[in-house]
């Protein structure tokens, strides 16, 4: 079946460092979609990418979609105290019928 | 206000006994899912839902049962025969190809 790879599992960054998670799929995706859970949250959507090649920006975090729609990125540039959680991806298959979670990168960020 | 909601929050399961985790959602959702949540680890499917009086069983279904009787409920029964179940539970919804929903969560420990 469908499966979603995340690496790394963990990251520590000081504060102002670049953090950089990847997405990688067994198969091909409809798209792809990208959660922040803060500790003791639950999951909140941040962004969801549709296109082969596909680049968004929200402020400080840039979201890539690869070029065969089986992989995608999320950097954060400059991190902060805030940016700490866990960043989860998400991926519809290409008839919309399975939906299927990354294991998660773990952030942690040193003042 | 349109959303997903999980009760109760927080609860107390004595060894040997069954509880139901209730989720309910008003955003007219087809699909429905359950996750466990162990601390520090990443979401692992428990069941999921994609239309009323149906349902699938997920990577860790042993130990668990779900019913999908209307479309805005799916509850999570934790069995006896879930040898561990201490953890935290969230539910969520999506309509396909689109962004899923988390309820806040419930966190159950056996005492």
């Amino acid at each position: 079946g469908q499966q979603v790879m995340q690496i790394p599992q963990y990251q520590h960054v000081q504060e102002g460092e670049d953090f950089t998670t990847y997405c990688n799929s067994s198969t091909t995706l409809s798209n792809i979609q990208w959660y922040k859970q803060r500790p003791g949250g639950h999951p909140v959507f941040l962004i969801q990418l549709v296109k082969s090649g596909e680049v968004k920006k929200q402020k400080r975090l840039t979201f890539q979609f690869g070029e065969a729609k089986k992989n995608s990125s999320l950097h954060i540039t400059a991190t902060q105290t805030t940016d700490v959680g866990t960043y989860f991806c998400a991926g519809w298959d290409n008839y919309g019928q399975n939906f299927v979670f990354g294991p998660g990168t773990r952030l942690s960020v040193l003042p | 206000d349109g959303g997903i909601t999980q009760s109760p929050k927080y609860l107390f399961r004595k060894e040997g006994q069954n509880v139901t985790l209730s989720c309910e959602q008003n955003l007219n959702h087809d699909a429905m899912y359950w996750y466990r949540q162990d601390p520090g680890q990443g979401l692992r499917l428990i069941y999921y839902s994609q239309i009323v009086n149906d349902f699938q069983k997920g990577d860790i279904a042993e130990g668990y049962s779900v019913s999908r009787e209307k479309k805005e409920s799916f509850p999570l029964t934790v069995t006896s025969a879930q040898k561990n179940p201490t953890a935290f539970y969230l539910c969520a919804s999506t309509m396909d190809g689109t962004e899923a929903f988390f309820g806040q969560g419930t966190r159950l420990t056996v005492v």
